[in-house]
């Protein structure tokens, strides 16, 4: 049973960089039968996908054009997690983030716990 | 970017009911398409994936069909624990895309 646990703080500062972990249990950050996504919702954006980080001979990235000057998703084979990181928040990206496995380009199957962010002085 | 456009937004039936969402794609995504269950504070649940294939566990009164543009999602029977939003996503193209999403209610 894969299970993925989401860390991170829910308090960022406008300006600061928003940064979140998600450590995988049951499956590997390296398969090649696997995307590892960022989504986050808020009620302004509904549903929104960030990005995502998978290996396929090599480790490669999509963004999402809203925040690709802004972000990075990160895989750390050593502790079989993956990181969000996106910088210069403001308070339009306080939003509820969720880590998401997607298996073989389809579904998001499985999901992290959500970790709400707020972004306030 | 595919847009996502989902109806009603909002729902109200009775237990029992037959309740039936609709999706509809700005252009062609095949059968790349997926839904979703969210209660408050909880993570996202899929149910059926590829338009209409029902993921394991997933009670069988929850269908879907459809493909190109327009998909339908069908909950047979409405149960007290439907209560819930849903949403189609698309995979047939980055980025990722949900719809706006349904709230169901009884």
């Amino acid at each position: 049973q894969v299970q993925l646990q989401q860390s991170g703080p829910g308090l960022v500062k406008p300006s600061q960089t928003l940064s979140l972990t998600c450590a995988i249990s049951g499956d590997s950050v390296s398969s090649n039968r696997a995307t590892w996504n960022w989504i986050r919702q808020s009620p302004a954006r509904g549903l929104e996908w960030l990005g995502r980080t998978y290996y396929r001979s090599k480790w490669y990235n999509d963004y999402a054009e809203s925040v690709k000057s802004r972000i990075t998703i990160d895989p750390d084979t050593s502790k079989n997690q993956f990181s969000l990181h996106l910088t210069s928040v403001t308070p339009e990206d306080t939003a509820v983030y969720y880590c998401a496995r997607v298996r073989n380009w389809g579904a998001f199957d499985y999901w992290g716990q959500g970790t709400l962010v707020t972004v306030s002085s | 970017d595919i847009q996502m456009t989902q109806s009603p937004s909002s729902l109200s039936a009775s237990v029992g009911d037959r309740v039936t969402i609709t999706c509809l794609a700005s252009q062609d995504i095949s059968n790349h398409l997926n839904w979703y269950q969210h209660k408050p504070g909880k993570a996202p649940e899929l149910l059926i994936y590829d338009a209409s294939n029902l993921e394991t566990g997933v009670p069988s009164r929850f269908s879907g069909s459809g493909s190109g543009t327009d998909f339908t999602f069908i909950i047979s029977s409405l149960q007290p624990e439907d209560i819930a939003t849903y949403y189609c996503q698309q995979y047939d193209n980055l980025p990722l895309t949900f719809g706006g999403g349904t709230k169901v209610e009884i």
